[in-house]
């Protein structure tokens, strides 16, 4: 079946470094979807990206689509403690959405 | 509107028991879904719906049984609980899921044990 992957599984920065999670399908995407869960609660979605190279920023946020469709990147500029929490891609199947395991990122200040 | 709501918020059982773990959502969303989400492991997809009448098993289905009678609720069931289930059980809804997928709304969640 469908498999996503995301690295790296962890990643702590000082306030004010850049930080990126990476995202990898093994088939081809009809789009890709961005969450972001704080610490104790509920995933929250972020964007969704559909076309080959897609590039888009929310604030200190840019989201990439690879020209294949099978593997897409968030970079966050400048992180704030405000940015802690997972992040996790997902993406569609026949019906059903399938989530990597999710980065999980510690911004000390 | 509330979007997606589920009850309880905690919850400790025993091994062996049953018990219901209720989802509603009021934007008449037609695809409904139950994830659990274990350390490390992401979220795992257990049963969906994608309309009243209709639900179908996700990747991790075992010991787990779905109804849809309507369109805002989506109870999950758990028939004889094992230590294994415990987990962090998410519900969620989304508008539609024909072609491309759009995004999913997600309930707060029930934190389960299992003793």
């Amino acid at each position: 079946g469908q498999q996503v992957m995301q690295i790296p599984q962890y990643q702590h920065v000082q306030e004010g470094e850049d930080f990126t999670t990476y995202c990898n399908s093994s088939t081809t995407l009809s789009n890709i979807q961005w969450y972001k869960q704080r610490p104790g609660g509920h995933p929250v979605f972020l964007i969704q990206l559909v076309k080959s190279g897609e590039v888009k920023k929310q604030k200190r946020l840019t989201f990439q689509f690879g020209e294949a469709k099978k593997n897409s990147s968030l970079h966050i500029t400048a992180t704030q403690t405000t940015d802690v929490g997972t992040y996790f891609c997902a993406g569609p199947g026949y019906s059903t959405l399938t989530f990597g395991k999710g980065t999980m990122l510690l911004v000390s200040p | 509107n509330a979007g997606v709501t589920q009850t309880p918020k905690f919850q400790v059982l025993k091994t062996g028991q049953s018990m219901t773990l209720q989802c509603a959502q009021d934007m008449n969303h037609e695809y409904m879904s139950w994830y659990r989400q274990d350390p490390g492991m992401g979220l795992r997809l257990i049963h969906y719906s994608v309309g009243a009448g209709i639900t179908d098993q996700g990747e991790v289905p075992n010991g787990y049984n779905v109804s849809r009678s309507t369109t805002e609720d989506f109870p999950l069931r758990l028939l004889s609980a094992a230590p294994s289930q415990t987990s962090v059980y998410f519900c969620a809804s989304s508008g539609d899921f024909s072609g491309r997928a759009l995004e999913q709304y997600f309930g707060p969640g029930t934190r389960l044990t299992v003793t």
